[in-house]
């Protein structure tokens, strides 16, 4: 079945320092892959998506490209912040036409000053 | 203006007793999507209601009741409650199109439920 793993956490960095969260997925056919963030005590939002391979989402200062030749997505980030702590989720939605997301276990980021 | 909210916030009850939770999404979607988050905050999809249909329905006990009064509205009841049902539940809405795998979730803030 499909399915997304995520690298474990939590990831620790200081500000400025880049960041990169991988994310590999296993689904047939041809998913659209999804970066939603969670903020601490609240829901999910949409960081950034791509619907295609090849296609590079960009969003924040954040980018992924998905790439279908290794099955990832990878996000990078140039420079993060203290307010870029957060939980990290890479998911998929496959082509069932339900709207279904298969999420990975989430990358907890902790930025220090 | 909230887009999609979902009442309680929190809740605290006891073993055995029934409770509900309620989702309402302002967005005009027509599609409305229950979520589970664990304590090690894995997510997984529970219910999806498109246009007041049940579309998704994954594995989950049949204590677990969603209704859909309207496309706007998707309700949770859990009978029984047992200690394994603490989590935070995620209330989502989109647009299901032609293109429904690439449209974007919008998630209520969650109801964060406690089982004693």
């Amino acid at each position: 079945g499909n399915s997304v793993t995520q690298m474990e956490g939590p990831v620790t960095l200081s500000e400025e320092a880049f960041l990169t969260i991988n994310c590999t997925y296993t689904a047939t056919g041809y998913p659209s892959l999804f970066w939603y963030v969670q903020y601490p005590g609240e829901g999910l939002q949409l960081l950034l998506k791509a619907t295609k391979a090849d296609d590079k989402g960009s969003n924040k200062g954040f980018e992924a490209t998905y790439r279908k030749e290794t099955t990832s997505f990878h996000l990078e980030k140039g420079s993060v912040q203290v307010s870029d702590s957060a939980v990290y989720f890479c998911a998929l939605s496959d082509q069932s036409n339900t709207g279904k997301l298969i999420f990975g276990q989430g990358t907890t980021l902790q930025v220090k000053p | 203006d909230t887009a999609v909210s979902q009442t309680p916030k929190y809740l605290v009850t006891q073993m055995g007793n029934d409770k509900s939770i309620k989702c309402e999404q302002n967005l005009g979607h027509d599609t409305m999507y229950w979520y589970k988050q664990d304590s090690k905050k894995f997510l997984k999809i529970m219910f999806s209601y498109n246009n007041k249909e049940l579309i998704i329905n994954e594995t989950v006990p049949n204590r677990f009741s969603p209704k859909s009064p309207d496309k706007a509205h998707l309700n949770l009841h859990i009978n029984s409650l047992e200690l394994g049902d603490s989590a935070v539940y995620f209330c989502a809405s989109s647009h299901l199109g032609q293109g429904a795998s690439r449209e974007t979730q919008y998630f209520g803030p969650g109801t964060r439920l406690l089982v004693l």
